[in-house]
C-alpha cells in the first residue's frame, strides 16, 4: 500500500522559513516523480512544484518560483520542500502527491494526508 | 498557462440520477486529463487518468470521455457517497493547472 506521510507543517511570521518533508514507502520512491500541491482554506487545488526521479527535472509555478526549492534523497524515500520569504498567501494545506504511469509522469496517483502551513504575524 | 474551465460551479441531482460534469481547456491537451473527487477534510483522489481510463478502485459508474479541448466525466447513477468536489487537471504543458471545481451535492 502506497503511504505518503507529510511532516513539517507550522505557524510561521512573514518572511520566515519551513521545510516539509514527506516519507513516502509502498512503492518504488526512485520510479516516481514527486510533487507537492496546496490547497488554501476554502479554494481549490494549486500544484506548487514537481522534481524528476533522480532529482534532474524539476519544475515550479511561477508564484513560488525563486523561494520555494524541492528535492530528493532517493536512499531515504523522502521528498522535501524547502520553503524561504513566506507570505500571508502561502497559507494552505500542502499536500505530498506521487505521479503514475509507465514512466512515472502520468496522473498524481496518490496522495498524502496534507500538512497545513500558516503564514501569519 | 493552459486555463481549465469547469461547468457547473453546483451539480445538485437526486440519487440514481445522472450526473454529466464538464471541463473545456483554453487549448489542445490531447488525452491527458485527469479528474480528482475531494471529500470534507480528506485529500484528492484519482478517478480517471488520460480523460477515460476509471483508476484502481474507482466504481464502473464513473467514466470519462473527451480528448482536446473538451472532456466530461460521467456519474451514471448517483449515490450518496460521490457528494463531493470534482476537479480536472492537464499535465501537457507546464505548468500544470487544475480547474476551479464542481460541487456536486446529493438532494
Amino acid at each position: 500500500e502506497v503511504q505518503l506521510l507529510e511532516s513539517g507543517g507550522a505557524l510561521v511570521q512573514p518572511g520566515g522559513s519551513l521545510r516539509l518533508s514527506c516519507a513516502a514507502s509502498g512503492f518504488t520512491f526512485s520510479s516516481c516523480a514527486m510533487n507537492w500541491v496546496r490547497q488554501a482554506p476554502g479554494t481549490g487545488l494549486e500544484w506548487v512544484s514537481t522534481i524528476g526521479t533522480t532529482g534532474g527535472n524539476i519544475y515550479y509555478a511561477d508564484s513560488v518560483q525563486g523561494r520555494f526549492t524541492i528535492s530528493r534523497d532517493n536512499s531515504k524515500n523522502t521528498l522535501y520542500l524547502q520553503m524561504n520569504s513566506l507570505r500571508p498567501e502561502d497559507t494552505a494545506i500542502y499536500y505530498c502527491v506521487k505521479r503514475g504511469g509507465a514512466t512515472g509522469w502520468g496522473a498524481f496517483d496518490s496522495w498524502g494526508q496534507g500538512t497545513l502551513v500558516t503564514v501569519s504575524s | 498557462e493552459i486555463v481549465l474551465t469547469q461547468s457547473p460551479a453546483t451539480l445538485s441531482l437526486s440519487p440514481g440520477e445522472r450526473a454529466t460534469l464538464s471541463c473545456r481547456a483554453s487549448q489542445s491537451i490531447s488525452n491527458v486529463l485527469a479528474w480528482y473527487q475531494q471529500k470534507p477534510g480528506q485529500a484528492p483522489r484519482l478517478v480517471i487518468y488520460d480523460a477515460s481510463n476509471r483508476a484502481t478502485g474507482i466504481p464502473a459508474r464513473f467514466s470519462g470521455s473527451g480528448s482536446g479541448t473538451d472532456f466530461t466525466l460521467t456519474i451514471s447513477s448517483l449515490e450518496p457517497e460521490d457528494s463531493a468536489v470534482y476537479y480536472c487537471q492537464q499535465r501537457d504543458k507546464w505548468p500544470l493547472t487544475f480547474g476551479q471545481g464542481t460541487k456536486v451535492e446529493i438532494k
